[in-house]
């Protein structure tokens, strides 16, 4: 068993929708959560960080996490062709190691 | 500009020439590590270094070398490169420590090993 499982999609939607990207984890001695999103073509791009269990709001995109579970979610609200990439989960212990996901592939259609 | 810096971009190669890929940052970063990107598998961490002089094997070491004789570059040394080892490879950085574990990445290298 992988220590972080995500879908790999590709995952399809019309532009204006909610969108939301999950992973779960298996060590529950993970610390923090972030989501990364990656351009095709691009180094990967921090877009949320949290520590706690609950969600965590930045403009359009809000990280959840449920520790209890060992799930975390992102959610996109009102998505934009701009949002087509794809997302990785990245779950840490302390001291910087970073275990990915695989990746889901978003795709926003106009 | 703060940014993490690869070179080159774009590599073919041949098996068993070395090749070096450099990596270097300007953030004053601790924490630098090498991943590989291969589909399906997402990134795997290669090596890490948390500051000058120390370094450690990650989850795919082998077949890598890396040195980290100065705070702002983490060369990644392929010795005897193969097949396999062609994939897509990002170095990234992170204040380390407490002072913070989000990882910033540098723009990617596409390597092709014949």
């Amino acid at each position: 068993q992988k220590e972080v499982e995500q879908d790999p999609g590709p995952l399809s939607v019309p532009e204006g929708a909610i969108v939301s990207l999950n992973c779960t984890y298996s060590n529950s001695a993970f610390q923090y959560f972030m989501w990364y999103r990656q351009y095709s073509r691009k180094g990967p791009e921090l877009l949320m960080y949290t520590y706690s269990s609950g969600n965590k709001e930045d403009g359009r995109f809000t990280a959840q996490v449920d520790k209890s579970s060992k799930y975390i979610s992102l959610f996109i609200r009102d998505s934009q062709p701009s949002d087509s990439a794809t997302y990785l989960c990245a779950i840490g212990e302390y001291g910087n190691k970073l275990v990915f996901g695989a990746g889901t592939i978003l795709r926003v259609k106009s | 500009e703060a940014q993490v810096t690869q070179n080159p971009r774009y590599l073919i190669t041949v098996t068993g020439k070395k090749l070096t890929v450099t990596c270097s940052q300007n953030m004053n970063h601790e924490y630098m590590s090498w991943y590989r990107q291969d589909p399906g598998l997402g990134l795997r961490q290669i090596y890490y270094s948390m500051n000058v002089e120390v370094t450690d094997k990650g989850d795919v070491p082998e077949g890598y070398k890396v040195s980290r004789k100065e705070k702002r570059n983490f060369p990644l040394i392929l010795e005897s490169p193969s097949p396999n080892q062609t994939s897509l490879y990002f170095c990234a950085s992170s204040l380390g420590g407490s002072g913070g574990n989000e990882q910033f990445f540098g723009p990617g290298t596409r390597l092709t090993v014949l």
